[in-house]
């Protein structure tokens, strides 16, 4: 059972680079997740889709987009990588029950340079 | 705007100790609160979910409790082995989009 699984694991980037982050669940759950997460201050939400077809933003959307593919599927995409976007950032999914527990990948390591 | 905050940042226990973290929210309108916990370079696996209408949760020697009143919530360890080396985190479901609000983590070492 994978659970969410995120490629890459790691990747450098030189500033103004393009990239997408992909993130897949097998788990059937409608409600998917990017959150980034910074030395002593927690993860913070980028965006989210609480159902195949939906996206919206979260806490630091700027300089993100994403697409939910399918109910599987959502990728996250730099457009124009910045130094500030140095991050691990973690994508996670629920069933969409906002009482049941979140599942994690195991993140991407992101550095640009 | 909640905020959570983990209360000590870093701690360090002998094997063998009981540990207790401590996370505490400002608003206790929460749908739930989960700990979780996370290795180096490694994502995060859930520990316990606590639902907003439960005081407590338990599972093995992991015990965490709620108070919502106080907007509060205690993740006790017992016996601490240095496997139990790790960050804990929590956080908090606050809207019907099941977004976490997380803390920044306490970062554990138990000492053989």
């Amino acid at each position: 059972n994978a659970g969410v699984t995120q490629t890459p694991k790691f990747q450098v980037l030189k500033t103004g680079q393009s990239m997408t982050l992909q993130c897949a669940q097998d788990m059937n759950h409608n409600s998917m997740y990017w959150y980034r997460q910074d030395p002593g201050m927690g993860l913070r939400l980028i965006y989210y889709s609480a159902s195949e077809g939906t996206t919206d933003k979260g806490e630091v959307p700027n300089g993100y987009n994403v697409s939910r593919l399918n109910k599987r599927e959502f990728s996250l995409r730099l457009e124009s990588a910045a130094p500030s976007q140095t991050s691990v950032y973690f994508c996670a999914s629920l069933r969409g029950d906002r009482v049941t527990e979140a599942f994690f990948g195991q993140g991407t390591r992101l550095t640009v340079v | 705007k909640q905020e959570v905050t983990q209360i000590p940042a870093a701690l360090s226990v002998p094997e063998g100790e009981n540990l207790v973290l401590n996370c505490s929210f400002t608003d206790s309108a929460i749908y739930n609160l989960q700990w979780f916990r996370q290795d180096p370079g490694k994502g995060l696996t859930s520990l316990l979910l606590i639902q907003s209408s439960q005081r407590e949760q338990t599972s093995g020697r992991l015990n965490a409790s709620l108070d919502k009143s106080s907007g509060r919530s205690t993740l006790y360890i017992a016996a601490s082995q240095p496997g139990d080396s790790a960050t804990y985190l929590c956080a908090v479901v606050k809207d019907s989009w099941g977004k976490l609000q997380f803390g920044a983590g306490t970062q554990v070492v138990v000492t053989p």
